[in-house]
Formats: C-alpha cells, structure tokens, sequence
C-alpha cells in the first residue's frame, strides 16, 4: 500500500530539547515536503526536497532543519523546539513529473512546553 | 512570494445546494492549481487540480475553472451533500521550476440535511 508514514504521530515535548520527527514514503517518490498546520493560518510549507541531498527553505523554516540522505526518508528536526513550534505537523511526497497527487502522512502533533 | 488568498473562510449550505470556493494568487509564474479537503483530524487529500494550460477541469460532482488573466481560480461543488462538510484549501505552485507549495487559509464548508 502506497503511503506516507510519520513518527510520532504525538510528542509533548519541553523548551529546548531537540527533537526529530520522522517521515517515510514507499512510492520512490522524488519530491518530500513538511509543512505545518495551524488554526485559522492553514498549511505553511517548512521544508521541501526535489531529491536526495537537494533540500530547499520553503515559507517558514526558521527553527527547522532538515536532511536528505536517502530517498525515502526526510526527517524534520527541531534543534532547540520552542513553544511557538506547537503545532500539526505533515509530511507529504509526490513523483516527480507531478501526474500523482501529494501523498500526505497521517500528521504530527507536536505540543512545545 | 507567491500569496493566495481564499473566500469564504466559513460557507453554510443544504444538502443539494451548489457551493463556491475562490481563491486568487500573485505569482503569474504559477502553473498548478490542486484542492484539497480536510475533513476533521484527517490528513488532507487532493481532490482536483488544474494546470495553467486548461480552462477548466471537472471530476462529478466537482468542478474547478482558472482565469489566469485575473489570476483566480475556483471550487464548485453541485449536489452538495452531508459528507462533503470538510474544511477546502486551495494551494498554488509553480511546478518545474521547485516545489514551492502556497496554501490558501481554507474554508470551512458545512452542508446541512
């Protein structure tokens, strides 16, 4: 089954302890993105990678780093979280010639305290 | 940057009625239009998408039409029914270039029985 896998799916976590969310797609897809989801602003993109060892900042990266070491994985990590990271986030993969839609993870609840 | 913006934030329809999203964008460099719709504690799922060659794009019930002159685009939604209540994104990118992904604030549309 095709699909996109975070983990965890829920994390409360303390100010400044580094965390790392990880995300897991099965579809050989090139393109990975994360994004972040909060009430009344809807998605914003954190991150996006068009291939490995190719990441690029999307409109919110501040406070995020990311890594692209194989294809399938693209994990989104908070060097020293904070409580304004609180938030829904997702991960998403497409292929690369865009004739399949994004497949989005399941989504992360992260709770920054 | 690209910035898109979407009305309504909050539509109330009934069961039956035909319901509009809109959605205009300020990069004329964009070329892909998706929408999705995110019922509540889902992920999000694309349900159309239009590129910037094609006029209009229509799945049953849905329907998207571009005016890339205004640069708008628009959901309609016929027959609405109970279980299309959901919150609607629209996002725009400009696809071959990166994987920049804007997403609109959303809408939260309601279809009463």
């Amino acid at each position: 089954e095709a699909q996109v896998t975070q983990n965890p799916r829920y994390l409360i976590t303390v100010t400044g302890k580094k965390l790392t969310v990880t995300c897991s797609q099965n579809m050989n897809h090139e393109y990975m993105s994360w994004y972040r989801q909060d009430p009344g602003l809807g998605l914003r993109q954190i991150y996006y990678s068009m291939n490995v060892e190719v990441t690029d900042k999307g409109d919110v990266p501040e406070g995020y780093k990311v890594s692209r070491k194989e294809k399938r994985n693209f994990p989104l990590i908070l060097e020293s979280p904070s409580p304004n990271q609180t938030s829904l986030y997702f991960c998403a993969s497409r292929d690369r010639l865009g004739v399949q839609p994004q497949h989005f993870g399941d989504g992360t609840r992260l709770s920054i305290l | 940057g690209e910035n898109v913006e979407q009305h309504p934030s909050t539509l109330s329809v009934q069961e039956g009625d035909s319901a509009v999203i809109k959605c205009t964008y300020s990069d004329s460099a964009s070329n892909y239009f998706p929408w999705y719709k995110q019922e509540l504690g889902k992920r999000p799922q694309l349900i159309i998408d239009i590129r910037s060659n094609v006029g209009e794009k229509k799945d049953q019930r849905i329907a998207v039409t571009l005016n890339k002159t205004a640069k708008h685009f628009s959901l309609h939604i016929t027959e609405t029914q109970p279980e299309d209540s959901a919150v609607y994104f629209c996002a725009a990118s400009t696809q071959g270039g990166s994987e920049k992904l804007v997403f609109g604030k959303g809408t939260k549309l309601t279809v009463n029985p």
